[in-house]
Order: C-alpha cells, then structure tokens, then sequence
C-alpha cells in the first residue's frame, strides 16, 4: 500500500491563477479529507467527504473547491490563488467509523 | 461546534524532564481522541488514541494519556523526555465525523 499520497510536494503560484492539488489513497477508505497548517493555528479542516459523490465544508472552505468521484481520489482546487492561501496542505484518508485518520506528505504553496 | 484547546503552545525542558502537555476539547457526546506528533520537516504521525476502555492509553516511545471526562481532557505524558523528542504535537478529537486539531504545542529539549 501507498497510503495517502500527494501531488505536487511544492507549488509556487502568482495571485489568481488557479492550480489542482491532487490526494489518492488506496486503502479504500470512505472518509477523506483536506488541511491547511498555518503556524500558531495548527490543523484547519477545509473540506471533507465521507464518501464518493458526498462533501462537505469544515472551517475554512472558502476559496477552496473539492469533488469525490471515485473513493480513491480527493483532489483540491484552488480557482482564483491568494496571498493568503500559502499554507501547507494535508490530504488525510480513514474508514469511518473507530479509525486512525492517516495523513499524505503534504504540499507546500506559495502564492505571490 | 467542537473545539480543542491546547494551552501550552512552546515548552522547553531538559532531557530527562517529565512532560505533561495539556488537551481539553468541547463536546459533550461520544469522542475518540488523538495525539499527532509532527517532527521538524515530516508529516503528522499517530502517538496514541483512545476510543473506549481503560482511561490511560500508552502509545510510541514511551508516551502515554490519560482520558478524564468529567474534566473533557486528554493530557499526554511522558516520564523522561529525550532530544528526539523535539517536535510539535497535536491533539485531536473526532466528532461528528470530523478530526478537529488543536493548535499545537511546540516542544524543544536540550541537550
């Protein structure tokens, strides 16, 4: 098994422009997720899906798209990059039910 | 919404020191509890985790927390930290489907 892997490992980007950061897993997990880690705020939910076809927003969902169309993928979008949006981002995967959530490497983004 | 608060957010001790790292989350129904640690450039990895059962969980390298919920806390511990052990840890609760983190405590020994 791979895990919970992450495309690109690091992204520059200029404001507005907009860029796809890609998640997979292959432990058929139903319940995926995406973070940002800020220093001093820790761990901030973005978006979720407890299932192909299903998502929902966590704390901070704006500027931030998601879809689930198959159970491995989880990709994130950014449509319009912002100053404010470099961070370092998390893809994490679990079964939903009683389980250890596991974390990708995470992709760092400097937006200028 | 749920919440948790870590109220230390740098410690610096000595190695052999004792640590206690305090956690308490806000929500009053069913939980399962978490501690991530992330070392300097790598990604978050499973301390320990409580589900259900005994109240005091022991986890990697010598770490243990205990779960008291009259108290809604879930403080990490460790009897004799090492310089390896220069990291930020996260403790997290899920609830309600989703893993919600604390912001972090910065912990750095010396030598």
């Amino acid at each position: 098994n791979a895990g919970v892997t992450q495309t690109p490992k690091f992204q520059v980007l200029k404001t507005g422009q907009s860029m796809t950061l890609q998640c997979a897993q292959d432990m058929n997990h139903e319940y995926m997720s995406w973070y940002r880690q800020d220093p001093g705020m820790g761990l901030r939910l973005i978006h979720y899906s407890v299932g192909a076809g299903i998502t929902d927003q966590g704390e901070v969902p704006n500027g931030y798209n998601v879809s689930r169309s198959t159970t491995e993928d989880f990709p994130l979008r950014l449509l319009s990059a912002a100053p404010s949006q470099t961070s370092v981002y998390f893809c994490a995967s679990r079964r939903l039910v009683q389980e250890t959530q596991y974390f990708g490497p995470g992709t760092r983004l400097l937006v200028l | 919404a749920q919440s948790v608060s870590q109220h230390n957010h740098h410690v610096i001790l000595s190695e052999a020191a004792s640590l206690e790292l305090g956690c308490n989350y806000s929500y009053g129904g069913t939980v399962n509890l978490f501690w991530y640690v992330q070392y300097p450039g790598q990604h978050l990895q499973l301390l320990l985790k409580y589900f259900s059962g005994d109240p005091l969980v022991k986890g990697i390298k010598g770490f243990e927390a205990e779960f008291i919920k009259s108290k809604f806390s879930f403080n990490l511990r460790k009897p004799s930290v090492q310089w390896s052990d220069t990291a930020e840890y996260f403790c997290a609760v899920i609830a309600l489907q989703k893993l919600v983190f604390g912001t972090g405590t910065r912990l750095l020994v010396s030598p």
